[in-house]
């Protein structure tokens, strides 16, 4: 089955510099490669998503980039905010919608003012 | 846009009582759902598949017999923890498809458990 790995696990940055998380994956079969921001005690709220024919992209101050061949995808958040201080979970999945979806194990950002 | 809920928000059991967590998807149907359990300062780790009108699939090492799940509807599935114990208190997430081409999922707000 699918496994995601994802590093670092906690990450602390100034606040204006930017964050950066990678993630591999297992399976060669996934194409969709969806970020959640969560924070405590709630749902994970989905921040940017990249698919399997797209090498980049990118919503305002956040860009994923996938590399399929390496079965690497990054999350690049620039001009970090204290805001975006919150647990981030990068995850996989095959195309269909009965296709589950594995998380990685996410990294605890926090973002010093 | 969809929507997904969860009811109850928190629960606080008895060991050994069993718990009923429910899963509705609001404005869409959903065939498939998805249930995540999560311990504290760990990722959401899937626990089954629930499919309407069908047998819910389990991922390896959860216990079909003490999670139980039905799906009879197209916008509700149930998750049932019989016979809990304090190793079962975590915050249990369900999440359905709601994407047309691609595996996006909408999560449910979460169930708090716990067990004394």
């Amino acid at each position: 089955g699918e496994n995601v790995e994802q590093h670092p696990s906690t990450l602390s940055v100034q606040e204006g510099d930017s964050a950066v998380i990678k993630c591999t994956y297992s399976d060669s079969a996934s194409n969709y490669f969806p970020w959640y921001k969560q924070e405590l005690g709630k749902r994970p709220q989905l921040i940017i998503d990249i698919r399997s024919n797209v090498g980049e992209k990118k919503d305002q101050r956040i860009a994923v980039t996938l590399n399929k061949t390496a079965k690497h995808f990054s999350l690049h958040i620039t001009e970090t905010q204290p805001e975006d201080s919150a647990v981030y979970f990068c995850a996989a999945s095959r195309t269909a919608s009965y296709d589950k979806v594995i998380f990685g194990p996410g990294t605890s950002l926090s973002v010093i003012p | 846009g969809a929507v997904v809920s969860q009811h109850p928000s928190w629960v606080i059991c008895k060991s050994g009582t069993s718990v009923k967590i429910e899963c509705r998807s609001l404005d869409f149907q959903a065939t498939t759902m998805f249930w995540y359990r999560q311990f504290p300062k760990q990722s959401l780790m899937l626990m089954a598949t629930s499919n309407e009108g069908s047998k819910a699939t389990y991922e390896q090492g959860v216990e079909k017999d003490k999670f139980l799940i039905n799906h009879a509807s197209l916008t509700l599935s149930t998750l049932t923890v019989t016979s809990a114990h304090p190793e079962d208190s975590s915050f249990y997430i369900c999440s359905a498809p709601i994407g047309l081409a691609y595996n996006e999922q909408f999560f449910g707000p979460g169930t708090r458990l716990t067990v004394l």
